[in-house]
């Protein structure tokens, strides 16, 4: 695609419910990042991907959190037994690769609200 | 510990004049990536420019450009010609050369451009 995809845009869920979210990044980008913005913060970190290397899962914030990237494209960040601190903007973003110059190509991101 | 540091949380520009956004960085690493991204209310982060860290000259895209101070480690923006549509969140962020090309993003400026 043209950029990169996330869906759903928005989601609402009941405290204590499992919830997936998905990312369709740059075809040909090998790197696939995670972050989550909460309300006026800036991003953090979650979750990287780079081709076939084991993720770097640094960031998660509690073992409810997981992702996977199956193919090497298509990303699914899984939030397990919400909590209504997981309110926030998830945004997923690829690059070409690796490296202090690779500029990150960001989705828009979901909105998850947890009631 | 590796940070990006933006102390102003809002800002006011009159329309067709010039703002400086203000960022400061640490990192221990001596190559680094230092880039701003722009977040209008849709959400989506868009890239506006890069510098690295062994570049010799400022970077300039358009109506941006990087003031880069490596000694004082700053990388303040300076827009010009400020437009209506520039009114959004701006964020400061680093890719330190140790990490994995995970960006670490300040908490942000709200630009606003009056008319």
């Amino acid at each position: 695609g043209a950029g990169v995809s996330q869906s759903p845009s928005n989601k609402v869920t009941e405290k204590g419910k499992d919830v997936e979210l998905r990312c369709d990044p740059i075809s040909g980008h090998t790197a696939l990042y995670w972050y989550r913005q909460s309300l006026g913060q800036g991003l953090e970190f979650l979750i990287y991907f780079q081709g076939n290397s084991a993720p770097d899962k640094s960031g998660l914030p509690s073992d409810r959190f997981s992702a996977e990237r199956t193919g090497g494209s298509v990303s699914t960040l899984t939030i397990q037994r919400t909590q209504q601190e997981d309110s926030a903007v998830y945004l997923c973003a690829s690059s070409t690769m690796v490296g202090v110059n690779e500029k990150l190509f960001f989705g828009s991101g979901t909105q998850l609200s947890v009631l | 510990a590796q940070k990006i540091t933006q102390t102003q949380p809002g800002m006011f520009v009159q329309e067709k004049e010039a703002v400086t956004l203000d960022c400061t960085y640490d990192t221990s690493d001596p190559s680094y990536g230092l880039f701003w991204y722009k977040q209008p209310s849709s959400g989506e982060m868009i890239f506006l420019i890069y510098q690295g860290s062994y570049d010799q000259q400022n970077a300039t895209e358009g109506r941006y450009s990087l003031n880069f101070q490596k000694a004082r480690k700053s990388a303040n923006l300076v827009i010009s010609a400020s437009q209506l549509g520039d009114s959004a969140m701006y964020f400061c962020a680093m890719i330190p050369g140790g990490s994995q090309g995970n960006l670490i993003f300040g908490k942000g400026t709200k630009l606003s451009v009056k008319p």
